[in-house]
């Protein structure tokens, strides 16, 4: 079946850093991936959507700037959290599609700002 | 997207079928049910989906009523590590591609 990779799978940084999520579609192409947040004992909450070679779509509320997503490749987008705050500790979600129907997800990356 | 309504949480005896119901009287024509379960601090896993035929795979079966107004997931034989927070979802064909989870069915599958 279709694998979604993410790396890492935990981090820990300080308040005022910048943290990069890689997210890997392996064994197939993904024109479209997703990125989606949790927070704790809550429900998955997409955060924007990442076309291969143009610029990602931002939900509503989600600072772009803060958020910064490149997708720069059919099998790769990466979520970089700038200046990270701890409110922005939280479990970050990708999801890759494959053809028209199903979305592979990643197993996740926990993010932790101290 | 149509909205889904499902019980907030289950239990289930290990060896037995969990039914899992899920609501979504205003879905659309070209909405498929989706469903997805997420292990504990892990990603989400796709499960089944389908449109209004029934369906089954290695994983689960899916019933959905002739008006398509709800659907039962079934896994046949819950293991305990069918324990998880199962999300039915419904989407579009076309257009956006996005999945708006809902608050899902916790399933406790117990020994």
């Amino acid at each position: 079946g279709a694998v979604v990779s993410q790396h890492p799978s935990w981090v820990i940084c300080k308040s005022g850093t910048s943290v990069k999520i890689e997210c890997r579609s392996l064994d197939f192409q993904a024109t479209t991936m997703f990125w989606y947040r949790q927070f704790p004992k809550q429900s998955l909450m997409l955060m924007a959507t990442s076309n291969e070679g143009s610029k990602a779509t931002y939900e509503q509320g989600v600072e772009k700037d803060k958020f910064l997503i490149n997708h720069a490749s059919l099998t790769l987008s990466t979520l970089t959290v700038t200046s990270a705050h701890p409110e922005d500790s939280s479990f970050y979600i990708c999801s890759a599609q494959q053809g028209l129907y199903e979305q592979y997800f990643g197993p996740g990356t926990r993010l932790t700002v101290t | 997207d149509a909205k889904t309504t499902q019980p907030t949480s289950m239990d289930c005896a290990e060896g037995r079928a969990a039914n899992l119901p899920c609501n979504h009287s205003t879905i659309s024509g070209n909405e498929y049910v989706y469903w997805y379960r997420q292990i504990h601090s892990q990603g989400p896993q796709y499960i089944i989906h389908g449109l209004k035929n029934n369906e089954t795979n290695e994983m689960a079966s899916l019933i959905i009523t002739e008006d398509r107004k709800s659907s039962t997931l079934i896994l046949p034989h819950a293991t305990l590590r069918d324990t998880a927070v199962y999300y039915c979802i419904s989407q579009p064909l076309t257009g956006r591609r996005a999945l708006t989870f809902g608050s899902g069915t916790r399933l406790q599958v117990q020994p």
